[in-house]
């Protein structure tokens, strides 16, 4: 059981170039996020997914584009990078609230770290 | 809008005492969770506790315990007999059903335990 993967781990992109990030989970999980980390500002939300086909704005979504074309995968996709995405990207995956599961949380991959140069 | 605010960046801690992170939090809602996570240097987002909204008992797990004030919006977490492996970036962070089950996190306090 490999819980939450993103790919890659690491990447560096010159500006203007764009990319794909990938999260995959495998816990059956109707929710899904995209969140980036920058100093001093914790854990942003930049889309999120309540379910396969659906996807929705998070609090910094500009400059992001996100499909879930398959329940278990959550793509992030940068069409024009900008030296601003330099960042730590987390993805994470949760149960429907109302599941039966008790103990509601997220799960988190182990994070991108991407640098615009 | 759904904030969460910790107002201590860094605080240092000698081995085996204790600590208490601050958490205050702003919401319209009472159907909630509410939780502190962990990152240690491996930069892993690792899950310390969870609190229900609608329920009254602090949660406590082995050395970590949280003083929930629903009233007050508040949710600090103690460590108890600090470790060494407790050095990590903690953050604080609320769920929200009506909210599409978003985690909304704080900024996030830098704990250091001194040996």
């Amino acid at each position: 059981n490999a819980g939450v993967t993103q790919t890659p781990k690491f990447r560096v992109l010159k500006t203007g170039q764009s990319m794909t990030l990938l999260c995959a989970q495998d816990m059956n999980h109707e929710y899904m996020y995209w969140y980036r980390q920058d100093p001093g500002m914790g854990l942003r939300l930049i889309h999120y997914s309540v379910g396969e086909g659906t996807t929705a704005k998070g609090e910094v979504p500009d400059g992001y584009n996100v499909s879930r074309l398959k329940k278990q995968n959550f793509l992030l996709g940068l069409e024009s990078a900008a030296p601003s995405q330099t960042s730590v990207y987390f993805c994470a995956s949760s149960y429907y609230w109302d599941s039966p599961d008790p103990n509601t949380e997220a799960f988190f991959g182990q994070g991108t770290r991407l640098t615009v140069v | 809008a759904q904030t969460v605010t910790q107002s201590q960046p860094e605080m240092s801690v000698q081995e085996a005492e204790t600590v208490t992170l601050s958490c205050t939090y702003d919401t319209s809602e009472s159907n909630y969770y509410l939780f502190w996570y962990k990152q240690p240097p491996s930069r892993q987002m690792i899950l310390v506790i969870r609190q229900e909204a609608y329920k009254q008992q602090n949660a406590t797990e082995n050395r970590f315990s949280v003083n929930f004030q629903k009233a007050a919006k508040s949710f600090s977490l103690k460590i108890s007999d600090s470790q060494l492996g407790d050095t990590a970036m903690y953050f604080c962070a609320f769920m929200i059903k009506a909210a599409g089950n978003k985690l909304t996190f704080g900024g996030g306090t830098r704990v250091l335990v001194k040996p």
